[in-house]
């Protein structure tokens, strides 16, 4: 049971790339997250699927899209990066949207 | 004024010592309250969580919520080394449709 996979661990893009971070879990949740963490900014939502099939957008959304592939995958795709985009970015994923989230190991981002 | 304020820290207490981590919230109608420990270059991870008006204790940790005040605190009873990290607050948000709303966190420096 390895909770909430993230890949990659670390990547560099150059300004203009696109990349798709990804995000399985085995704990058969409904509801999966993505967060960004910056400095003094804590946790902010991305994006989130209350359930397969459904997506919504969180606090900070622009430049980013999922998509819910099935129950266990929720992907991240950054379009055309950004060095506003550097940042630590969390999966996360729960029974529903009223309970407790379990996060991912993370995936470092670089965007020169 | 921001949803969820934490004093960012660092708070140094010596080991054995008792920790207290505060936190205040804006949104009155706020239901559920959580508390989660990061450590360096690590995800997330929760310790506690508190719906109700009071204390919660769990090992050495007790939460406490005072909904009147829009506060909610966690004590850390005997620190040990091992518990220096950031501790983040969260909390589900009404306006937000029950999503969680982090804190920018807490440094906690445990010293032996």
């Amino acid at each position: 049971n390895a909770g909430v996979t993230q890949t990659p661990k670390f990547q560099v893009l150059k300004t203009g790339q696109s990349m798709t971070l990804q995000c399985a879990q085995d704990m058969n949740h409904n509801s999966m997250y993505w967060y960004r963490q910056d400095p003094g900014m804590g946790l902010r939502l991305i994006y989130y699927s209350a359930s397969e099939g459904t997506t919504d957008k969180g606090e900070v959304p622009n430049g980013y899209n999922v998509s819910r592939l099935n129950k266990r995958e929720f992907s991240l795709r950054l379009e055309s990066a950004a060095p506003s985009q550097t940042s630590v970015y969390f999966c996360a994923s729960s029974t529903g949207l009223r309970e407790t989230q379990y996060f991912g190991p993370g995936t470092r981002l670089l965007v020169l | 004024q921001k949803e969820v304020e934490q004093n960012s820290g660092p708070l140094s207490v010596p080991e054995g010592a008792i920790a207290s981590l505060n936190c205040t919230y804006s949104d009155r109608g706020s239901q559920s309250f959580f508390w989660y420990r990061q450590y360096s270059g690590k995800s997330p991870e929760l310790i506690m969580f508190i719906y109700s008006n009071g204390d919660k204790e769990d090992g050495r940790f007790t939460a406490q919520l005072n909904k009147a005040s829009q506060y909610v605190s966690l004590l850390i009873r005997d620190s040990q080394p091992s518990d220096s990290a950031t501790y983040l607050c969260a909390v589900k948000h009404m306006e937000y449709g029950n999503k969680l709303v982090f804190g920018a966190g807490t440094i906690l420096r445990v010293k032996s």
